[in-house]
């Protein structure tokens, strides 16, 4: 079936640093690949999405290029602020029949320090 | 617009009881899915529900089931409360033009602890 696999984490990261996540999928046919992000207490919210291969999807400094080769949807930002501390997921929607169902990795929780 | 609303916040229940949680999507989204977030299994996917009918539906018992009615509101049920089923649950509204690629739009989710 169809699958994410994030990077393990937490990952901690000074103010300003390069951040990447690392995700890799599993999935049939032509899936749609988006992260998610969650802060404390709140659901998720959309941070970016790509439908397919080589589209870059972006959002609020965050990037991420949809690999089909790789089959990778990395997220990267080239300098992070405190306010970027949150849980961050990686997700795909496959084709076909699958209506209305992301899967998910398994959340990366980032913490930014001054 | 107003965003996906989740009623209640917070429940507290005992094994055993049932529990029924409430989902209101965003004005002119037809589809709404479940998740099931655990710190030991993440998200989950539930069931989706699009013009009243579940389309798709996720691994889990019987005991889950969910609705939707005519003005896209939704309720999922718990019943025969289990230990294990204590987690946030998640509602997510889409558009749906039919393509399956579209975005999900979350609510703040129901956090349920079953004592």
């Amino acid at each position: 079936g169809d699958s994410v696999t994030q990077m393990e984490g937490p990952v901690t990261l000074s103010e300003e640093a390069f951040l990447t996540i690392n995700c890799t999928y599993t999935a049939t046919g032509y899936p749609s690949l988006f992260w998610y992000v969650q802060y404390p207490g709140e659901g998720l919210q959309l941070l970016l999405k790509a439908t397919k291969a080589d589209d870059k999807g972006s959002n609020k400094g965050f990037e991420a290029t949809y690999r089909k080769e790789t089959t990778s949807f990395h997220l990267e930002k080239g300098s992070v602020q405190v306010s970027d501390s949150a849980v961050y997921f990686c997700a795909l929607t496959a084709g076909g029949t699958s209506y209305g169902k992301l899967t998910f990795g398994q959340g990366t929780i980032l913490t930014v320090h001054p | 617009k107003a965003g996906v609303t989740q009623t209640p916040r917070y429940l507290i229940k005992t094994r055993g009881q049932q529990v029924t949680l409430s989902c209101s999507p965003i004005s002119g989204h037809r589809s709404v899915s479940w998740y099931q977030q655990t710190p030991g299994q993440g998200l989950q996917f539930l069931f989706e529900y699009f013009s009243e009918t579940q389309r798709n539906k996720g691994n889990f018992p019987g005991r889950f089931s969910g609705r939707q009615f005519s003005n896209s509101r939704s309720e999922m049920n718990v019943s025969t409360l289990e230990l294990g089923d204590s987690a946030l649950y998640l509602c997510a509204s889409s558009p749906d033009s039919g393509r399956t690629n579209n975005e999900q739009f979350f609510g703040p989710g129901t956090r349920l602890t079953v004592l």
